[in-house]
């Protein structure tokens, strides 16, 4: 029952550095997304994917990207990580084209602290 | 532009009292959905309630219930008998316009609860 699950859970990097964040969801959940959470400002939605094969730019995407490999799983790619990027990252997924009450599902987050 | 406003970066609450947590919101959309989430310390996010703008009715989960005013844009979450468990950050969350499937959030900077012995 594990629901949406994040690795790693804590990352050091360098700047300039590349790092992919790994997602993956057993509840065949068709919609997927990546949110950034920074103090004082809650959680800003950086890339999603509506669907397998497709992803869409959220409100913050630049310094990112994205693959959704296959309806389990969405990737988050930094590829030259700056301090900026520092932030809890969140991985969440959801049933897609049904009843508006249903919750997006988190995972646990991923911890980055770029130096 | 959509926003959701949670004015409240903090508060206190006695154990076994009720709170209000303030989330207003901003739209053009005449159908949206509204979402409360709770982080506790672990930093886990749990979702706890649901109101949907066509709901006539308040939503209620247990202890919590919504306090949705449409005319006001406001949708506050109402913890009923504190418990020292209940301490945590609450986020209030949009999902943008109808039901599709992209059903974005936008989420509240959110309001941390210390529950008092």
């Amino acid at each position: 029952n594990a629901g949406v699950t994040q690795t790693p859970k804590f990352q050091v990097l360098k700047t300039g550095q590349s790092m992919t964040l790994q997602c993956a969801q057993d509840m065949n959940h068709n919609s997927m997304y990546w949110y950034r959470q920074d103090p004082g400002m809650g959680l800003r939605l950086i890339y999603y994917s509506a669907s397998e094969g497709t992803t869409d730019k959220g409100e913050v995407p630049n310094g990112y990207n994205v693959s959704r490999l296959n309806k389990r799983e969405f990737s988050l790619r930094l590829e030259s990580a700056a301090p900026s990027q520092t932030s809890v990252y969140f991985c969440a997924s959801r049933h897609g084209r049904q009843a508006g009450n249903q919750p997006q599902h988190f995972g646990d987050g991923t911890r980055l602290s770029i130096l | 532009a959509q926003k959701i406003t949670q004015t409240q970066p903090g508060m206190f609450v006695q154990e076994k009292e009720a709170v209000t947590l303030d989330c207003t919101y901003d739209t053009s959309d005449q159908s949206y959905g509204l979402f409360w989430y709770k982080q506790p310390s672990s930093g886990e996010m749990i979702f706890l309630i649901y109101q949907g703008s066509y709901d006539e009715q308040n939503a209620t989960e247990g202890r919590y219930s919504l306090n949705f005013q449409k005319a006001r844009k406001s949708a506050n979450l109402v913890i009923s008998a504190s418990q020292l468990g209940d301490s945590a950050m609450y986020f209030c969350a949009m999902r943008e316009g109808r039901v599709g499937a992209t059903n974005k959030l936008i989420f509240g900077t959110g309001t941390l609860l210390a529950v008092q012995p």
